[in-house]
């Protein structure tokens, strides 16, 4: 069974600029969670789709957003980008029963570079 | 901020030594998940602990969740080189699976 992808793998933005990052989740997983990864903030979550609507969204400002696709993938957008936006950004999916978290998958990361 | 804290932050052990990693948190988990995150790779899935008390080995790593499920650790006996990486426990809190701070793990050959 293939994994998580995310597309682009790294990317290199200037402030201001809008960003969008690619998920497809393992075939069969409907959920879909976001998370940002930086050395000093350690991995925090952003967002969760499940079937196509948000189920859960972190405490991040509304430049951050994300949406599902019926197929289950997954994007999010960042736009206005600042400095502090440059961070490993990882996409996980996994089996959501619907009572409590199971197994994330979790995808190589898209690395954004803010300049 | 994070409500997931773990300690210690570092770890740098000799080859063969054990190593754990303690996790808290500051609410009652309905169960606690830990990953594994090699350098330069992404977190991947060890373990799910959900009773209270439960003990679960796998090889050398020994997980276990605290009584009152608000804690739980890791331990690795006699540490190997493929060991290196940054361990994070991760439970749900108010329906946001919240990942601990990480506990990164050297290896001294």
């Amino acid at each position: 069974k293939a994994g998580v992808t995310q597309t682009p793998r790294y990317l290199i933005k200037t402030r201001g600029q809008q960003v969008t990052l690619s998920c497809s989740p393992i075939s069969g997983h409907r959920s879909v969670s976001w998370y940002q990864q930086t050395p000093g903030q350690g991995l925090q979550f952003l967002f969760e789709y499940f079937s196509e609507t948000q189920r859960n969204k972190g405490n991040f400002p509304g430049r951050f957003s994300g949406r599902q696709f019926s197929n289950s993938r997954s994007e999010m957008n960042v736009s206005t980008l600042e400095l502090g936006d440059s961070a490993l950004y990882l996409c996980a999916s996994s089996f959501f029963t619907g009572v409590a978290y199971n197994e994330q998958f979790f995808g190589p990361g898209t690395r954004l570079t803010v300049l | 901020g994070q409500q997931v804290m773990q300690i210690p932050q570092y770890q740098h052990v000799q080859e063969g030594e054990d190593f754990t990693t303690y996790c808290n948190s500051s609410t009652t988990l309905s169960n606690i998940q830990w990953y594994k995150q090699r350098p330069g790779g992404h977190p991947v899935f060890l373990i799910q602990l959900v009773k209270s008390g439960e003990v679960k080995k796998q090889k050398r790593l020994t997980f276990q969740f605290g009584e009152a499920k608000k804690n739980s650790s890791l331990h690795i006996t006699a540490t190997q080189t493929t060991d290196v990486g940054t361990y994070f426990c991760a439970g749900p809190i108010d329906e946001k699976l919240t990942f601990g701070t990480g506990t990164r793990l050297t290896i001294i050959p």
